[in-house]
This record gives structure tokens, sequence and C-alpha cells, in this order.
């Protein structure tokens, strides 16, 4: 059963607004993910992390900054909200590479709307 | 380097198979399909890796030719569950171990 929580599931904001978009897992997975997708399209990559202080950027330049100050914590934020920003965004986690099948366990997604 | 999902979409009736093919013009370690609902998140479906043997589970099967850099997704006797957007994930050779990077996606309507 995946563990993996995402906060807020829905938010709103005016343009400029800064945001945290907020991921934990509870599996103990060192690698984690941050993807963003419009409603029916793809999956873009926009920052991933392979374990506690490591941070790597994704093909999407989506100007958000990720941390990984703890192994279960993945916090996403904006510094400055701009309708384009408009989108769900999805973490992921999975365990490392030779310790499972590598899947992706996805949370629920939080759906931004920047106004 | 996204990978290139073929069809884009497909109606089948429920019984008919269906199949979809991703390909990469990298060499490629691994990859991987999901299936989304709609309003959902991705769920994984199976996983396959270079040198791995094709992959089954229930009515749903995959298959990874490593000369091709090709994967194809295997559908049969499709259901009213199966109807969603399938996405192939894939993990470049030299770059395994990152993260994936996935195609457009395949939308699969089946009815009854």
């Amino acid at each position: 059963e995946a563990d993996i929580y995402q906060t807020p599931r829905y938010l709103v904001i005016g343009t400029g607004k800064k945001i945290t978009l907020e991921c934990s897992q509870t599996m103990g997975h060192d690698k984690m993910y941050w993807y963003q997708q419009d409603p029916g399209m793809e999956l873009h990559l926009i920052h991933y992390s392979y374990g506690v202080n490591s941070t790597e950027k994704g093909d999407l330049s989506s100007e958000s900054t990720v941390s990984r100050i703890r192994t279960e914590h993945f916090p996403l934020t904006l510094e400055s909200a701009r309708p384009s920003h408009t989108s769900q965004y999805l973490c992921a986690s999975s365990p490392a590479p030779g310790t499972d099948t590598g899947e992706l366990f996805f949370g629920e997604g939080s759906r931004l709307t920047v106004l | 380097q996204q990978p290139v999902q073929s069809p884009q979409a497909v109606i089948l009736r429920e019984g008919e198979d269906a199949v979809i093919n991703c390909s990469s013009s990298k060499a490629l370690y691994s990859v991987h399909w999901y299936r989304q609902k709609h309003g959902e998140a991705p769920v994984f479906l199976m996983i396959l890796l270079k040198g791995g043997e094709q992959k089954g589970h229930d009515k749903i099967s995959a298959s990874f030719n490593e000369k091709k850099q090709q994967s194809s997704l295997y559908l049969t006797a499709s259901q009213l569950s199966y109807s969603g957007t399938y996405f192939c994930g894939t993990e470049p050779f030299n770059q395994a171990g990152t993260a994936l990077i996935f195609g457009k996606g395949t939308t699969l309507s089946v009815s009854s």
C-alpha cells in the first residue's frame, strides 16, 4: 500500500504569491520526484532527489525550487506564482535501485490555479 | 529524450485487443508502464529491464525490444476497467538510476 501524501489538494491564489506544495511519504523511499501535468496531458519532470540533501532539476524549467532535508519530506516552492503555473503537480517516490522494482508511487496531486 | 508513444488514442469494445507502442532514440535501461484514470494519479503496471523477460499481469503484458529501443503493451480481451491513459516512462541506459521521462500518453476508451 502506497503512503504518499500531498497538501493542499486544491489551491487558488493570486499572481505574485509565494506558495509551497507539501509532499510526504512514509515508505522510507530514497528517491522522490515532482512532475507537472496539465489535464489529460503528459507528465513533465521538474525536480527529483536521490536522498537527503540531494536535489536535481528535471527537463521542465518551472521556476520552482525544492529541498530535501528529511527523507520523508520533499516540498516544492514557487517564489512568485504566475498564471502560467496553473497546473497539477504530482509528487512521487521510489525505492533505491536494486532494492525493488523501482516503480513510482504517486501522490494524489495538488491542483494549482493562479489568477 | 522524450519517448514516442503510438497510437495517441484507441477506441475498443469490450473483449477486443489493443497494442500500445513506446519507442526511444536512446539506448534504454528500463521501460515503465503506468495507467492513469481521469482525475486520479498514475498507477504502476509493470517495468521491463534491459536484458529482462516479457512481463505479464492478468491480461496485460509487455515486451521490450532492446535492438529497436521499443516497448509494446498488449491488452487482450479488454474490460471496461482498462479505460484510461497509458504512459510509458523510460530510463536511458547512460542515465540509469536518475528519473523517468514519460511519453505523451495513449488514451484508451473501452465501451460495452
